[in-house]
């Protein structure tokens, strides 16, 4: 089957710092990563599509200089989350749609919970 | 924009039973994912489907095109079957491969 990493799977860290939060797709080659959002109890939102080696498209109302994501190659996309505030904590979920799959096709990773004390 | 609506929104019920969770969209799609979120967070996709019906061990997906309504069933439920179920549309007319998901149902399954 398809693998999706992430890492790490939670983190904590100080208001005013950076994180960054790792997707991989494990044994599959990934041309589009989509990177998610998701506020307790509430459903996933998009907040970004990252392309393999462009930049990544940001959904309206999504912060493209706080939420830096970097897909630099098949395997890998980074989100980082710059100077870091407590309304930032959230569970972030990337997927991968595998190289050569219809556009339907998404693998979901297992997710990363940040807390920004 | 595609609505998705999802029902119930929470469920309970005894080990053994016979599940059913739904879900409605409001525009035409080219697919329609069912996922589960176990406590912990992680998201694993049960289904992919655009069209008829798809089983995997106790759990079954349909989808009718026409109706803009799919369901998922689980027989001979378990404890271990607790989770959120999730539906998510693929939105063709969002321009790119954009999933929007619905609300989500929360399944609780007693021993």
């Amino acid at each position: 089957g398809a693998v999706v990493s992430q890492h790490p799977s939670w983190v904590i860290c100080k208001s005013g710092t950076s994180v960054k939060i790792e997707c991989r797709s494990l044994d599959f080659q990934a041309t589009t990563m989509f990177w998610y959002r998701q506020f307790p109890k509430q459903s996933l939102m998009l907040m970004a599509t990252s392309n393999e080696g462009s930049k990544a498209t940001y959904e309206q109302g999504v912060e493209k200089d706080k939420f830096l994501i970097n897909h630099a190659s098949l395997t890998l996309s980074t989100l980082t989350v710059t100077s870091a505030h407590p309304e930032d904590s959230s569970f972030y979920i990337c997927s991968a749609r595998k190289q050569g799959s219809s556009f339907d096709t998404q693998y979901f990773g297992p997710g990363t919970r940040l807390t920004v004390l | 924009k595609n609505e998705v609506e999802q029902s119930p929104q929470n469920l309970t019920a005894q080990e053994g039973e016979f599940i059913t969770i739904n879900c409605s969209y409001s525009v035409g799609i080219s697919a329609l994912h069912w996922l589960q979120q176990h406590p912990g967070g992680g998201i694993v996709s049960l289904f992919m489907l655009s069209s008829g019906k798809k089983k995997h061990g106790r759990l079954i997906a349909t989808i009718n095109i026409q109706e803009k309504h799919s369901s998922l069933h689980i027989t001979a439920s378990h404890p271990r079957d607790s989770a959120v179920y999730i539906c998510a549309v693929v939105d063709p007319w969002g321009g790119s491969e954009k999933l929007v998901f619905g609300k989500g149902t929360k399944l609780t399954v007693n021993p």
